[in-house]
């Protein structure tokens, strides 16, 4: 089992709709929890990052965090095609390295 | 600078051949991360170092792989007698001191072993 798991998808979403992508992490210790954005053949971008139990929410983006369940997911409103991309979720124990899964390819449709 | 920075951004190496790919942080960025992330995975994690110091090495694959960051600020990261499974791209990353501060990542290094 691999420390952070994601549904690789591919997540397909009508423009204007709601994404929502989930993550969910095996190591308890884990604190902080990270969500990275990854276009093709570029670097994972953060978008937002959450440490505390309930919803964190940023323009667009909304992160949750359930510690009790070892899940945190990401939702997205009004999803625009530039949207479009791979969405890394992260998990750091003590800030000394970040672990993450495999990423979910959100595609956003026009 | 503004940001994470590394380079080169593309090398090609012959099997056996040694490269160094360099990254400079954020400035005043405390934590570097070097992060090696293969098509269509995650990034995943080789070292830390916190300063000058390098404080984790768990994830480097084996003894070719080499990090060091001597003054504190710019690292390098030194693979020996490459192989093709050492392909990949190496990502650099920079973050401030503190337990739930965010990591920057630079552009990253497209290493190609053939």
């Amino acid at each position: 089992q691999k420390e952070v798991e994601q549904n690789s998808g591919p997540l397909s979403v009508p423009e204007g709709a709601i994404a929502s992508l989930n993550c969910t992490y095996s190591d308890r210790g884990s604190q902080s929890f990270f969500w990275y954005r990854q276009y093709s053949g570029k670097s994972p971008e953060l978008i937002m990052f959450i440490y505390s139990n309930g919803d964190k929410e940023d323009g667009r983006f909304t992160a949750q965090l359930n510690k009790a369940s070892q899940y945190v997911s990401l939702l997205i409103r009004d999803s625009q095609p530039s949207d479009s991309a791979t969405y890394l979720c992260a998990a750091s124990m003590n800030g000394n390295k970040l672990v993450f899964g495999a990423g979910t390819i959100l595609r956003v449709k026009s | 600078g503004a940001g994470v920075s590394q380079s080169p951004r593309y090398k090609v190496a012959k099997r056996g051949q040694d490269v160094a790919l360099r990254c400079d942080p954020i400035s005043g960025h405390v934590s570097l991360f070097w992060y090696q992330q293969a098509l269509g995975q995650g990034p995943e994690f080789l070292t830390y170092f916190q300063n000058e110091a390098q404080l984790d090495k768990s994830g480097l694959p084996s003894d070719r792989f080499f990090a060091e960051r001597p003054e504190g600020s710019v690292s390098t990261l030194k693979i020996q007698r490459t192989q093709q499974e050492d392909s990949a791209v190496y990502l650099c990353a920079s973050s401030s001191w503190g337990g739930n501060t965010e990591a920057f990542f630079g552009q990253g290094t497209r290493l190609t072993v053939v």
